[in-house]
This record gives structure tokens, sequence and C-alpha cells, in this order.
């Protein structure tokens, strides 16, 4: 079965611009996290997607958000981008959020911002 | 407070076993420990998750004590394909809040 799809795979944006990246998830998954990976702080988690709703957040400025389609798809924004913002962004999918078999990761977006 | 301690990197050469030992002294009742693996830029892997005892699939191994304060992952006869980051997790009901993820153990597999 298909695995996570990320797109798009690599960005290159500018100070002060906005940023939408995109997540589908494995078909039957409803959960979907986002997670920000960077050399300095290493993986972070972002914020986590079930049916549509935000269920958990982690510590990122309101700048960063996200939403969940009715087809589990996600969508991750970032307004107002900073240098500090270049980073791997990835999404995992699961079934229902917590289960014995663990996330499935995408292969990442790559933003830099220059 | 860190949730986990691993070693930042480890040497192997091909066909060895290699155990990764992670320490996590302050594990709580519902927490699983879980380990991921991942290459330069991908997204980490799952490999293998428990609660206590032993835990076997087809790849990897995973080795919990009765007081749960460490955990061990045994990686049999390795290749130069098993270099990556290893990352040990503890969370509570496998991650409901989200995957807490330390600097990981850099395993490098030489010929």
């Amino acid at each position: 079965k298909a695995g996570v799809t990320q797109t798009p795979r690599y960005l290159i944006k500018t100070r002060g611009q906005q940023v939408t990246l995109s997540c589908s998830p494995i078909s039957g998954h409803r959960s979907v996290s986002w997670y920000q990976q960077t050399p300095g702080q290493g993986l972070q988690f972002l914020f986590e997607y079930f049916s549509e709703t935000q269920r958990n957040k982690g510590n990122f400025p309101g700048r960063f958000s996200g939403r969940q389609f009715s087809n589990s798809r996600s969508e991750m924004n970032v307004s107002t981008l900073e240098l500090g913002d270049s980073a791997l962004y990835l999404c995992a999918s699961s079934l229902v959020g917590q289960d014995i078999y663990g996330y499935t990761f995408g292969s990442g977006t790559r933003l830099t911002v220059v | 407070l860190a949730k986990t301690t691993q070693p930042i990197s480890m040497d192997s050469y091909e066909g060895q076993e290699v155990n990764i030992t992670c320490s996590h002294n302050n594990i709580a009742t519902n927490d699983y420990i879980t380990w991921y693996q991942q290459f330069p830029s991908q997204g980490p892997r799952f490999i293998i998750q428990g609660y206590k005892t032993k835990v076997t699939n087809e790849v990897a191994s995973l080795f919990i004590p009765a007081d749960r304060k460490s955990s061990t992952l045994s990686l049999p006869r390795v290749s130069l394909s098993d270099t990556a980051v290893y990352y040990c997790l503890v969370e509570e009901g496998g991650g409901a809040d989200g995957l807490t993820f330390g600097k990981g153990t850099h395993l490098i597999i030489q010929p």
C-alpha cells in the first residue's frame, strides 16, 4: 500500500512569506502529526490532527498552524517565515494516534528560508 | 529532564550483532518503549515497541528488564545499510501526545 506522501519535497521561500505543506496519510489512517527537524533542535512535535480536529499541540508559535480534511489529508501552514524556520518538516500517520505499530513517517518537505 | 539517555554514537562491523542500550529511569507505569530508525533526509521508521520483557520481530529484538529503567535494542547481523540514527522513545500510551525524540544514537557500520 502507498506510504505517507508529502508535497512538495523541496521548497525555497523568502523571509516574510507564508508556506503551505501537504501530507496524505496512509489509506485508513485517521491521525496525522507534524514534526520539525533541524540540526540544532532535532525532531520536535508540532501538532496532531485526528478526525479533522487538532488533538495535541507542541511548543511552537502561532505562526505554525494546520488543518485536516475529511479524507484525513492534512496541510501545515507557516506564516511570516523566519530564517530559523528552515528545516525538514515531517508528517506521520497512524490508525488512531496511538497503537502498537507506531507511526509511519513521510520523507518530509525540505524548507529553506532565504 | 530528558526522558531517555542513549549513546551519541556507536561503531560496529558487518555481520556483528549490535546492542544499543537506552536508559529511562523515570519511566511511568503507562509508558511504552519504542525505537525508530532514521536515514539522512528521510522520516523515522518504526522498528519495534515493547512494554516489558522481550519483544522480537523480523528486524530486531527489544529487551526490557523487570524494573523497566532501561531497554536494549538488538540488531542481529548488521549490514552497511543499517548505518543510521536510532531513537529510543518512552511515551505514554505509545505516543498519544506527540512523540518526544532525543538526540538518538548514530550507528556506523563498517565493512
